[in-house]
């Protein structure tokens, strides 16, 4: 079936810092990808998105590559913000046809 | 549209009482689900609907809960009697698509159960 694993937080960085988390799915099909961000207290809002392998998404200075060879997705950004600090998950569809499946969530902290 | 809109925020309530949750998705989309939200389990897909008819519930954790989708406007998750492993946030996301990456989520339900 299809599943997405996240590495394990919390991530704890300094403002400026290089933000990398790391993300990497099985799926059958051609899987869409995703990454979702949740601040506290609220509902999960789409990040980014890439549907094909090699695809990079990028939103609000994050980007995410998708890599069918190595089968991941991971999130980066060259310079974090105190405001960066929320939830981040990753998510896939399999063929764009059966619900998002979400990994269990990274936590960033980021401090001044 | 205001998007998403779940009610209550917040419930308390005790053991064995029932609990009903409630969800107003976006106008014109035509998938809605619900998600369970907890630290250990993380996001768990529970049920969902495609032009208000359930699709798959196979994530409905046990009989003690139900779902129901009577119009495009609302939808309701219901716990009875509710247990205090229930205790989670419960997300409400309505979509035109499965998948897409258009969901858009609600903000959510904390649910206490003591």
């Amino acid at each position: 079936g299809n599943s997405v694993t996240q590495m394990e937080g919390p991530v704890t960085l300094s403002e400026e810092a290089f933000l990398t988390i790391n993300c990497t799915y099985t799926a059958t099909g051609y899987p869409s990808l995703f990454w979702y961000v949740q601040y506290p207290g609220e509902g999960l809002q789409l990040l980014l998105k890439a549907t094909k392998a090699d695809d990079k998404g990028s939103n609000k200075g994050f980007e995410a590559t998708y890599r069918k060879e190595t089968t991941s997705f991971h999130l980066e950004k060259g310079s974090v913000q105190v405001s960066d600090s929320a939830v981040y998950f990753c998510a896939l569809t399999s063929s764009g046809n059966t619900p998002l499946v979400f990994g269990k969530g990274t936590r960033l902290s980021v401090i001044a | 549209d205001a998007g998403v809109i779940q009610s209550p925020r917040h419930e308390v309530t005790e053991m064995g009482q029932e609990v009903t949750l409630r969800c107003k998705p976006i106008s014109g989309h035509d998938y809605l689900f619900w998600y369970r939200q907890t630290m250990m389990r993380g996001l768990e897909l529970l049920i969902y609907f495609n032009n208000n008819v359930p699709i798959d519930d196979s994530g409905m954790p046990e009989d003690r809960f139900s779902a129901k989708m009577p119009n495009a406007s609302f939808s309701t998750l219901k716990i009875q009697p509710s247990e205090p492993r229930d205790s989670a946030v419960y997300f409400c996301a309505s979509s035109q698509t499965t998948g897409g990456g258009g969901y858009t989520f609600g903000s959510g339900t904390r649910l206490t159960v003591v």
